[in-house]
């Protein structure tokens, strides 16, 4: 199976909101509610920041947060701060088969 | 504070072998499922590997089903991924992973650099 699909970039002011989409299939985003998102800023791990689909790790602000409709997920994050310029992928549970996909992952520029 | 604290990374040669270890500590390791995620050098992640609670049950990715085992030691607290037949494509980080669960990975190693050059 292919990897799920993400916009390469995405970029917003400090203040405003971005949507990062993530895009798959029947037999992943769209067939189960695990899909999670993370944050990757350079030379560090990822950092899970939502969880089945709208859920809040402890420690995360509230302007994280996703959603899901059908075969695409999303991820929003409201009120940008410079802090949130990182790369974000999305992952998504497909099946007792491939188990995981991941997206391509996303740039976040706040400009 | 939970940590996870990768190892064994390094370069080796096409066709070589290498086994990466993970050290487990600030949560009951026994009772959670494991992953190996890697990313390759200015790429995504790729999911490698996961092994249930008890080591029972192994689930990797189908394109490296064969070369790469996955195993645990839960007295030692420590998770382990071998490596076999590498080849110049396997070049990448390799993150310890430890599942929400349900397939949601919360907290990942540093990471360990595996480079498969001649």
């Amino acid at each position: 199976q292919s990897a799920l699909t993400q916009p390469r970039s995405v970029s917003g002011s400090p203040g405003q909101s971005v949507t990062i989409s993530c895009t798959g299939t029947s037999s992943d985003v769209g067939g189960y509610n695990y899909v999670s998102w993370y944050q990757q800023r350079p030379g560090k791990a990822p950092k899970l920041i939502i969880y089945d689909v709208n859920k809040r790790p402890s420690g995360v602000p509230d302007r994280f947060s996703g959603s899901k409709s059908g075969n695409t997920a999303s991820l929003t994050i409201s009120g940008l701060q410079a802090e949130d310029e990182a790369d974000y992928y999305c992952c998504s549970y497909a099946g007792s088969y491939t188990f995981v996909l991941f997206g391509g992952g996303t740039k976040l520029t706040v400009l | 504070q939970v940590q996870l604290v990768e190892s064994g990374g390094g370069v080796v040669q096409p066709g070589g072998s290498l086994r990466l270890s993970c050290v487990a500590s600030g949560f009951t390791f026994i009772t959670c499922g494991m992953h190996w995620v890697r990313q390759a050098p200015g790429k995504g992640l790729e999911w490698v590997a996961f092994i249930q609670y008890d080591g029972i049950k192994q689930y990797f990715a189908d394109s490296l089903k064969g070369r790469f085992t996955i195993s645990r030691d839960n007295s030692k607290n420590t998770l382990y991924l071998q490596m076999n037949s590498l080849r110049v494509d396997d070049t990448a980080v390799y993150y310890c992973v430890k599942d929400l669960p349900d397939w949601n990975f919360d907290y990942w190693g540093q990471g360990t650099l595996v480079t498969v050059s001649s």
